[in-house]
C-alpha cells in the first residue's frame, strides 16, 4: 500500500488530453513539492515534472503538472503513442522522513 | 552529459552479501545528492537510500542496518553494500543523481538486477 495514491490505469486516444491524479496527505503533498516520472517498460524512469509544475529541458510542453492541497495531477495533452508508459508521482513525507512514491499509473494509448 | 552505469547485480543466496557500484560521469559524485531506488519485477518504485553532499545518509526502514550507501571520490562512484539479503530484496536497483538540493532523482542509471534466491 503506497503512501501516495494513484489510479492503476488510465487510457486515451491519440490527440486527446489525459490526467493522472496523485492523492496524499498534509505530511507529504500538502507541505512539499511533487515530482513525476515516466517509465517505458524495460527502461529506467525519466523525470518529466519537478517542483509541482516545472518541466526539465527536453520534455515536451504537452506535459504539465499542478498541485492543490493534498493532491497533484499530471496532464498530457495531444496524446501520442510514445506517451504509453507507467507514470509515478513522488514527494517527501514529513512523518516518515522519507521520499515516497505513488504506486504508479499505466497509461494506455488506444 | 550526465551518465550513470550500475554494475554488480546477480544471483545471491538468502543471507548473502553483494556490492553494487555506479560509475558516474559528467559531474562530481561527492558534490551531489545521490540516491538508490529499487523496483521489484512488475512492481512500483521504492526509494532505498540517499547520501547527501555533506556525507549524511538516510535509509528506508526495511534496509536500515543491512545496506550501506557510500561514495568513492577517487573513482567518482556511488556504491551500495547489501548485507543479510532477503528474498524480498529482489529487484532492479537504480542509481540516481538527485535534483539540486532535492530528495528526488533527476538522472537515472539503466539499472542492475539483484535476485535473491536459493
Amino acid at each position: 500500500q503506497s503512501v501516495l495514491t494513484q489510479p492503476p490505469s488510465v487510457s486515451g486516444t491519440p490527440g486527446q488530453r489525459v490526467t493522472i491524479s496523485c492523492s496524499g496527505s498534509s505530511s507529504n503533498i500538502g507541505g512539499n513539492t511533487v515530482n513525476w516520472y515516466q517509465q517505458v517498460p524495460g527502461t529506467a524512469p525519466k523525470l518529466v515534472i519537478y517542483n509541482n509544475n516545472q518541466r526539465p529541458s527536453g520534455v515536451p510542453d504537452r506535459f504539465s503538472g499542478s498541485k492543490s492541497g493534498t493532491s497533484a495531477s499530471l496532464a498530457i495533452s495531444g496524446l501520442q503513442s510514445e506517451d504509453e508508459a507507467d507514470y509515478y508521482c513522488g514527494a517527501w513525507d514529513d512523518s516518515l522522513k522519507d521520499p515516497v512514491f505513488g504506486g504508479g499509473t499505466k497509461l494506455t494509448v488506444l | 552529459e550526465v551518465q550513470l552505469v550500475e554494475t554488480g547485480g546477480g544471483l545471491i543466496q538468502p543471507g548473502g552479501s553483494r556490492r553494487l557500484s555506479c560509475a558516474a560521469s559528467g559531474f562530481i559524485v561527492s558534490s551531489a545528492f545521490m540516491t538508490w531506488v529499487r523496483q521489484a519485477p512488475g512492481r512500483g518504485l521504492e526509494w532505498v537510500a540517499t547520501i547527501f553532499a555533506d556525507g549524511t545518509t538516510i535509509y528506508t526502514v526495511s534496509v536500515k542496518g543491512r545496506f550501506i550507501i557510500s561514495r568513492d571520490s577517487s573513482r567518482n562512484t556511488l556504491d551500495l553494500q547489501m548485507n543479510s539479503l532477503r528474498v524480498e530484496d529482489t529487484a532492479f536497483y537504480y542509481c540516481a543523481k538527485n535534483l539540486w538540493g532535492n530528495y528526488f532523482p533527476e538522472y537515472w542509471g539503466q539499472g542492475s538486477l539483484v535476485t535473491v534466491s536459493s
